[in-house]
């Protein structure tokens, strides 16, 4: 079974633009879970998805970020507008068995200039 | 809400040597969470190390472990000798059920070891 996948794994945006991350959760698993990484704040959850339907959506992020789950293959995050606070590392991940632990992606870093 | 605290890095250490990363937690959602050790080298994605979900129970992994200790809320992670290839960051997490039916996970700042040879 292929892991979580996500693209691109490097992206430089400039202030304004939009950019869309992609992730492809475990095989078969309809629950995804997206995250953004900094030093400062560490993991925060930026949206949930159960069956593909959006169950959490990060709150503080719903401005300018959207989610979304158009099948159990694939997902995407949409920044728009980008601006340089966003500059991170962009994880999405699967459940695991028994939905304890979650497996992650290689992660999106993100640099808006 | 719920928080976790692990050791601030770098810790630096010598191969062959032992090792502990502290890790407490506070659980104001539920009595009992699940516990995580996570991993990132160099290079690589976020991994799961061990997890032990039952209280006072120990989780092993590539030769660490960890003892979910409910009277100190502490998740200690051990290696009684370390290699090189463990440099790393390793990331505390605690898990708790969400009223969205999902496991939340709340993750510690990470640390990072960095073993010399």
């Amino acid at each position: 079974d292929a892991g979580v996948t996500q693209t691109p794994r490097h992206e430089v945006a400039e202030k304004g633009q939009t950019i869309i991350l992609k992730c492809e959760p475990v095989s078969g698993h309809n629950d995804l879970f997206w995250y953004r990484q900094t030093k400062i704040q560490g993991l925060e959850l930026l949206s949930y998805f159960r069956s593909k339907s959006l169950m959490e959506d990060g709150g503080a992020f719903k401005d300018r970020f959207k989610a979304e789950m158009l099948n159990s293959s694939f997902s995407t995050l949409k920044i728009q507008p980008t601006e340089p606070k966003d500059s991170a590392v962009y994880l999405c991940a699967s459940p695991g068995t028994g939905y304890a632990e979650q497996f992650f992606g290689p992660g999106t870093r993100l640099t808006v200039l | 809400g719920d928080s976790v605290t692990q050791t601030e890095g770098p810790v630096t250490v010598s191969e062959s040597e032992s090792l502990i990363i502290n890790c407490t937690y506070s659980a104001t959602s539920i009595a009992y969470p699940n516990l995580f050790w996570y991993v990132r080298y160099p290079g690589e994605g976020l991994q799961l190390l061990l997890k032990v979900i039952t209280a006072g129970q120990k989780g092993s992994s590539r030769g660490f472990e960890a003892t979910y200790n409910k009277e100190t809320t502490s998740f200690h992670l051990q290696k009684a000798s370390v290699q090189e290839s463990d440099s790393a960051v390793y990331y505390c997490a605690l898990g708790a059920a969400h009223d969205s039916g999902y496991n939340k996970l709340t993750f510690g700042k990470g640390t990072v070891l960095l073993v010399s040879p």
